[in-house]
């Protein structure tokens, strides 16, 4: 079935390092690909999306490219701040099951 | 403001005591939708409702009860709670079939002792 595999955290940066979180994504077609945000002791909130191979998605600093080539859509920013200290959640669209399936989440801490 | 609410936020129960977490949303979505939350799972999704009157069940709907009589409303039943229960729960709701964006309420954190 369709499956999402996130890198595992804890990520721990320093303020203004660059970061990668990478996400590989299992299903058939051509889903729509996700990153959603959940900070501390709130919901998970859209950070970006991307429809289509090769589009990229973008907001707050952050940007992820759908790589069908890869079944890849890995999340980078290139200046962390201490408030993006959060879980980060990539998901798929799955078409067949009508439902978005989520990888299990990584949490970033950025220090000052 | 658009928004999912939840309540209560925070319960502590014991087995077997029936309980409801309550779900509304004031965005007139079609779709909603009920995940809980455990480490190093994701989420998983317990039921989902279509519309009104429609319901399904998702990938763990086991011990959970959902009803949709109103299109604003999707509380979630435990007739008998477990501890394997004890989780965190958000509903979720979207205005159509594609589910593109989903919005989600800030949570419920349920212990079941």
């Amino acid at each position: 079935g369709d499956s999402v595999t996130q890198m595992e955290g804890p990520v721990t940066l320093s303020e203004e390092a660059f970061l990668t979180i990478n996400c590989t994504y299992t299903a058939t077609g051509y889903p729509s690909l996700f990153w959603y945000v959940q900070y501390p002791g709130e919901g998970l909130q859209l950070l970006l999306k991307a429809t289509k191979a090769d589009d990229k998605g973008s907001n707050k600093g952050f940007e992820a490219t759908y790589r069908k080539e890869t079944t890849s859509f890995h999340l980078e920013k290139g200046s962390v701040q201490v408030s993006d200290s959060a879980v980060y959640f990539c998901a798929v669209f799955s078409g067949g099951y009508n439902k978005l399936i989520f990888g299990a989440g990584t949490r970033l801490a950025v220090h000052p | 403001e658009a928004q999912v609410t939840q309540n209560p936020r925070y319960l502590i129960t014991v087995t077997g005591k029936k309980l409801t977490v309550t779900c509304s949303q004031n965005m007139n979505h079609e779709y909603m939708s009920w995940y809980r939350q455990d480490p190093g799972l994701g989420l998983r999704q317990i039921y989902y409702s279509m519309n009104v009157e429609v319901t399904d069940k998702g990938d763990v709907p086991e011990g959970y009860k959902v009803s949709r009589k109103e299109k604003r409303n999707f509380p979630l039943i435990l007739e008998s709670p477990s501890p394997n229960q004890t989780s965190l729960y958000f509903c979720a709701s979207s205005l159509d079939r594609e589910l593109y964006e989903q919005y989600f309420g800030p949570g419920t954190r349920l212990t079941v002792t």
